[in-house]
């Protein structure tokens, strides 16, 4: 079984600042990391992907985030935060070996994001 | 390009009532499924489907069931609203394969409140 743990349920940081978002997978076989976006009133946007190629993943946005096999950790990063980054980010496995990995995500239960001016 | 269209955006139910929330994609995707979103508790899958004619349960299904008939279309239909059912509802979908595939689309959501 997968499943993603999001440490921090609200993350407030001044503008400028660096953004840490903290994620911790759990999964029986390599697993295909995510992190989405929510912004208000809105579905969720892909930021960023893990597909067990390069493990420092960059998204849109200037954000980026490590896959770390030894801490079983996937946290997102941003060095400057913006005003428009404030949103909801949630962290996503997939177990691609298993029957449609790729498309079946477990989620994790998500990370506020306020933008401190 | 419409991507993945939910309806309604907003529904009230009363208890027992039964309603159907809309779900169309407008780009050829095989996979498609239901999420709802509760405060502490992230996205749960309801249900999915690889494809016309094919569906299997997620996480939660419970109190939920779906169809689909047509690729484009994967209703969600609720037969006895119950309160616990208050949430909202993500219709999402992507193509199928291994490797660097698209990733799931999201609507933008239906706001459900049973009372």
């Amino acid at each position: 079984a997968q499943s993603v743990t999001q440490l921090g349920s609200h993350v407030s940081v001044s503008e400028g600042a660096l953004v840490l978002l903290r994620c911790n997978y759990s999964s029986s076989v390599p697993p295909y990391l995510f992190w989405y976006v929510q912004y208000p009133n809105q579905g969720l946007q892909l930021l960023l992907k893990y597909t067990s190629a390069a493990t420092l993943v960059k998204g849109i946005n200037g954000f980026e985030a490590e896959f770390k096999k030894s801490e079983t950790s996937f946290h997102l990063t941003k060095p400057s935060a913006h005003m428009s980054d404030a949103a909801e980010y949630f962290c996503a496995v997939s177990e691609p070996e298993s029957n449609f990995g790729n498309e079946k995500l477990t989620f994790g239960t998500g990370t506020r994001l306020t933008i401190i001016p | 390009n419409a991507g993945v269209t939910q309806t309604p955006k907003f529904q009230v139910l009363k208890t027992g009532q039964s309603m159907t929330l809309q779900c169309a994609q407008d780009m050829n995707h095989e996979y498609m499924s239901w999420y709802r979103q509760d405060p502490g508790m992230g996205l749960r899958l309801i249900h999915y489907s690889v494809g016309a004619g094919i569906t299997d349960q997620g996480e939660v299904p419970n109190g939920y069931n779906v169809s689909r008939s047509t690729t484009e279309d994967f209703p969600l239909r609720l037969l006895s609203a119950a309160p616990s059912q208050t949430s909202v509802y993500f219709c999402a979908s992507s193509s199928i394969g291994r490797g660097d595939n698209s990733p799931l689309h999201f609507g933008n959501g239906t706001r459900l409140t049973v009372t």
